[in-house]
């Protein structure tokens, strides 16, 4: 089945403690691109990737890391995670840039 | 400022009716925009693409208009049923240089009423 996982699902951590999302599509995809999703500011894109080892910061950037060393992972790293990083994160991914993305299913991140 | 703009009030409407949703840009050249639906505790699920060379795309009940003048994308649902409603996203792609940016609005919620 083509799908966009993200692990893990729900995340309850401290400030400063680092934390790794994964993110893995088996679709063979180049695109794939990590939001977040406030309440009252809806989606907001922090990083992206147009392929293996090409990264590019989305709107909200500061704060994260992302690496794209294959082309099916492309996970999202919180160096030091702040409060005001609780949100719920997206992964998601495309043939193109312009083609069908596929979320995945959210990470919910509270950080305390 | 660069905004994208949905509206922020829910829409309500009776089970069989055209639902229309709106959403607004300033200050962006489009590439191309896209419509989602999300349902709660769920991704984003793709629904439709129009590219700024074209004037409206269909997919069973669902068209999507864009005016580039206007600087605005109508949803429309025809013949709506209660499995409609949801969250609807616009995302617009800027169309500047090589970039993979997808700028998305806060969405509307649709209620369908049987």
């Amino acid at each position: 089945e083509a799908q966009v996982t993200q692990n893990p699902r729900y995340l309850i951590t401290v400030t400063g403690k680092k934390l790794t999302v994964t993110c893995s599509q088996n679709m063979n995809h180049e695109y794939m691109s990590w939001y977040r999703q406030d309440p009252g500011l809806g989606l907001r894109q922090i990083y992206y990737s147009m392929n293996v080892e090409v990264t590019d910061k989305g709107d909200v950037p500061e704060g994260y890391k992302v690496s794209r060393k294959e082309k099916r992972n492309f996970p999202l790293i919180l160096e030091s995670p702040s409060p005001n990083q609780t949100s719920l994160y997206f992964c998601a991914s495309s043939n193109t840039m312009s083609e069908t993305q596929y979320f995945g299913p959210g990470t919910r991140l509270l950080v305390l | 400022s660069q905004k994208i703009e949905q509206n922020s009030e829910a829409l309500n409407i009776q089970e069989g009716k055209t639902a229309t949703l709106t959403c607004n840009y300033t200050n962006y050249s489009p590439a191309y925009l896209q419509w989602y639906r999300q349902d709660p505790g769920r991704g984003p699920v793709f629904l439709l693409l129009i590219r700024e060379n074209e004037k409206e795309k269909r997919k069973e009940r669902l068209k999507v208009t864009f005016d580039t003048t206007l600087k605005q994308s109508l949803f429309h649902i025809t013949a709506s049923q209660p499995a409609d409603s949801a969250t609807y996203l616009c995302a617009l792609a800027p169309r500047s240089g090589n970039t993979g940016k997808l700028i998305f609005g806060q969405g509307t919620t649709l209620q369908v009423k049987p």
